[in-house]
């Protein structure tokens, strides 16, 4: 499976923008970024996920690198309660599992 | 939707028992995976069923196994349990085996001791 790095744990205000990177350099043409977030006490949380536009939903954005090799989820206002770990994962269109790596634990202050 | 259920919350078992960990699907998915969480670390996939049938499985040995139904709930089967099998077991939903989004139980707490 191909691997993504993300790093260890970011910092945020709340009700600013945060932007979560994931580098991705070996993704193949076939390779979907999904981003999921762990919420403590709770099981992970779809967010959102892309193949090479960018897109948006009612949680987040993701954006991708022209080439692909990387991607930002981008969360437009963080609040308390998106204080959680996020997952940046590679699945082929074929491929049935979630390889998670360990995250970005995201801490949001006041 | 009542997304994904998963009982007992939390269990204790003595080494060498067994235990079966119990899911009930997100309505209208017919695909379920298990996936074992240790503490700090991310989940890690251990199979998937999808219309009762196996359709994927990770590095976990031939004593975790698992069953699906025809109403698409799930049970996952640990044998000989050791030490090193505590951890959250999450169950996760989808209504394929394409690209779309799983929808995750809130996990069973197993400790072995």
């Amino acid at each position: 499976d191909a691997k993504t790095t993300q790093p260890n744990s970011m910092e945020s205000n709340e009700e600013e923008p945060v932007h979560l990177p994931c580098n991705h350099s070996t993704i193949s043409g076939t390779d979907y970024i999904h981003w999921y977030r762990q919420l403590p006490s709770q099981g992970p949380e779809y967010v959102i996920h892309g193949l090479t536009s960018n897109v948006n939903n009612r949680m987040a954005s993701l954006a991708i690198a022209e080439d692909r090799k990387s991607s930002t989820l981008i969360l437009h206002r963080a609040t308390l309660r998106d204080a959680a770990v996020y997952y940046c994962i590679l699945r082929t269109g074929t491929a049935s599992k979630l390889t998670f790596g360990t995250g970005t634990r995201l801490q949001v202050t006041l | 939707e009542t997304g994904v259920t998963q009982s007992p919350t939390h269990l204790i078992k003595t080494r060498g028992q067994q235990v079966t960990l119990r899911c009930s699907s997100q309505s209208g998915h017919n695909t379920v995976s298990w996936y074992q969480q240790a503490l700090g670390q991310g989940p890690q996939f251990i199979f998937q069923y999808y219309r009762e049938e196996e359709n994927g499985r990770g590095n976990f040995p031939p004593r975790f196994s698992g069953l699906q139904f025809p109403n698409y709930s799930s049970e996952l089967n640990v044998n000989a349990l050791e030490l090193d099998d505590s951890a959250l077991y999450l169950c996760a939903s989808s209504s394929g085996t394409g690209n779309y989004g799983y929808t995750f139980g809130s996990g069973t707490r197993l400790t072995v001791v």
